[in-house]
């Protein structure tokens, strides 16, 4: 069935830098755009940011703007987030997603299941 | 970039509608007719239950419903059942990305 699958996350240090990884599977991922939304522990859901189907457009949120790369390999089915700075505060549960459509903005109909950022001294 | 307001809880009996306000702006909710809806269960990755302020997603069942008005986007859940208890977020874009709302967590008494 259509899957993402994200990696990379684990225990870092502040100030240091984590690339997340997301694989696709059983649809064309070259078609859709691509979301990379996270939530910190017994909070809510965060927007992070978006890539378009061929990766030419970018957004962010504010509070990642300068800190975050968002990218994409369509030839490799992957979607990336390269995480630099890194806080306390970027603590969180990283979850990428499918958009419905190729801007990013219709609605996202495929998750992830997860992968853990946990950013600690 | 500021979040949508939701209310942090709303609660039912089972077999009752309840309703969930989002309120954004003119440059979000009110901007754009692609407001979507998302059911999480605990330690559960989201799942699409509302995309472009109406419409479902195959599979999901016709007890959840969305309607926009101005700036404020409303889910409704008709027949209320014990596995709805979850936290619910809307979402709009917001011309460029998108914004999500606080959340709700409702419950089924």
């Amino acid at each position: 069935q259509v899957q993402l699958v994200e990696s990379g996350g684990g225990v870092v240090q502040p100030r240091t830098s984590l690339r997340l990884s997301c694989a696709a599977s059983k649809f064309t991922f070259r078609n859709y755009g691509v979301h990379w939304v996270r939530q910190a522990p017994g909070k809510g859901l965060e927007w992070l940011a978006v890539i378009s189907y061929d990766g030419t457009k970018t957004y962010y949120a504010d509070s990642v703007e300068g800190r975050f790369t968002i990218s994409r390999d369509n030839s490799k089915n992957t979607l990336y987030l390269e995480m630099n700075s890194l806080r306390p505060e970027d603590t969180a549960v990283y979850y990428c997603a499918k958009d419905r459509g190729g801007w990013g903005k219709y609605g996202m109909d495929v998750w992830g299941q997860g992968t853990t950022v946990s950013v600690s001294s | 970039q500021s979040a949508l307001t939701q209310p942090a809880s709303v609660s039912g009996s089972p077999g009752q509608s309840i309703s969930i306000s989002c309120t954004g702006t003119g440059s979000d909710v009110g901007g754009y007719n692609v407001v979507s809806w998302y059911q999480q269960h605990p330690a559960k990755a989201p799942k699409l239950i509302i995309y472009e302020v109406n419409k479902r997603p195959s599979g999901v069942s016709n007890r959840f419903s969305g309607s926009k008005s101005g700036n404020t986007a409303s889910l409704t859940i008709s027949g209320l059942q014990p596995d709805d208890e979850a936290d619910y977020y809307c979402c709009s874009y917001a011309g460029g990305g998108v914004v999500f709302g606080g959340g709700t967590k409702v419950t089924v008494l």
